[in-house]
């Protein structure tokens, strides 16, 4: 069975610091997502990432993807409050469109 | 362009009841996904609906049950509801002939008291 790990579960941090998010999975994966999302809303894709040494940046966040240690991080660079989110990282087995498996989650609080 | 729909946004109902959940995948998509997202949890996989078919079934008992229809909408159906249903429902759509990632509706909020 694919097991998702996430570490840290919960993360609180001051505005303008740097932290790293963590993503382990249990079996070999075809891609790897990364989510966000807000209280009582829906999930907001932010990367995928589909092969090993992959890397994706959009603002503030970067992902990257390192398959053969079945790792996956998502690096925060100068928070900011508006980052304030719950994030997933889910992996993909399979056919594009298959099922995804989650992570528990990471609840980030930027303090200002 | 239409993305993914769902309703109702939220609903109340009573142990032991019936309940259907509806989704409009995202214009093109022919596939439907169904998540159960408890609180404070990453989402669950229900099933999967493709070709009017469940294709893929998470770890969920048969009183979950759907249906995806021609026009490639579906519905999540729960009967004899308990506490534990209660949750955030997400469906998914996606493309099975590429597209790399799904797309999730807004959520239904179900609450079983």
């Amino acid at each position: 069975e694919l097991k998702v790990e996430q570490n840290p579960l919960f993360l609180s941090m001051q505005e303008g610091k740097n932290y790293t998010i963590y993503c382990n999975y249990s079996t070999t994966s075809d891609r790897l997502y990364w989510y966000r999302q807000d209280p009582g809303k829906s999930l907001e894709s932010l990367f995928v990432l589909l092969s090993n040494g992959a890397v994706k940046q959009e603002g503030r966040l970067m992902a990257s993807l390192d398959t053969k240690a079945r790792l996956s991080t998502l690096h925060i660079t100068a928070a900011v409050h508006d980052l304030s989110a719950t994030y997933f990282c889910a992996v993909e087995v399979g056919t594009s469109g298959s099922r995804l498996t989650f992570g528990e989650g990471t609840q980030l609080t930027v303090n200002p | 362009d239409a993305g993914v729909t769902q309703s109702p946004t939220h609903l109340i109902k009573t142990r032991g009841q019936q309940v259907t959940l509806r989704c409009s995948p995202k214009s093109g998509h022919d596939t439907v996904s169904w998540y159960q997202q408890a609180l404070g949890q990453g989402p669950q996989f229900i099933f999967q609906y493709y070709e009017e078919e469940e294709r893929q079934r998470g770890n969920f008992p048969d009183r979950f049950s759907g249906h995806q229809f021609p026009n490639y909408s579906s519905e999540l159906n729960v009967n004899a509801l308990l506490l534990g249903d209660s949750a955030l429902y997400l469906c998914a759509s996606s493309l099975v002939a590429g597209g790399l990632r799904a797309h999730f509706g807004p959520g239904t909020r179900l609450t079983v008291t």
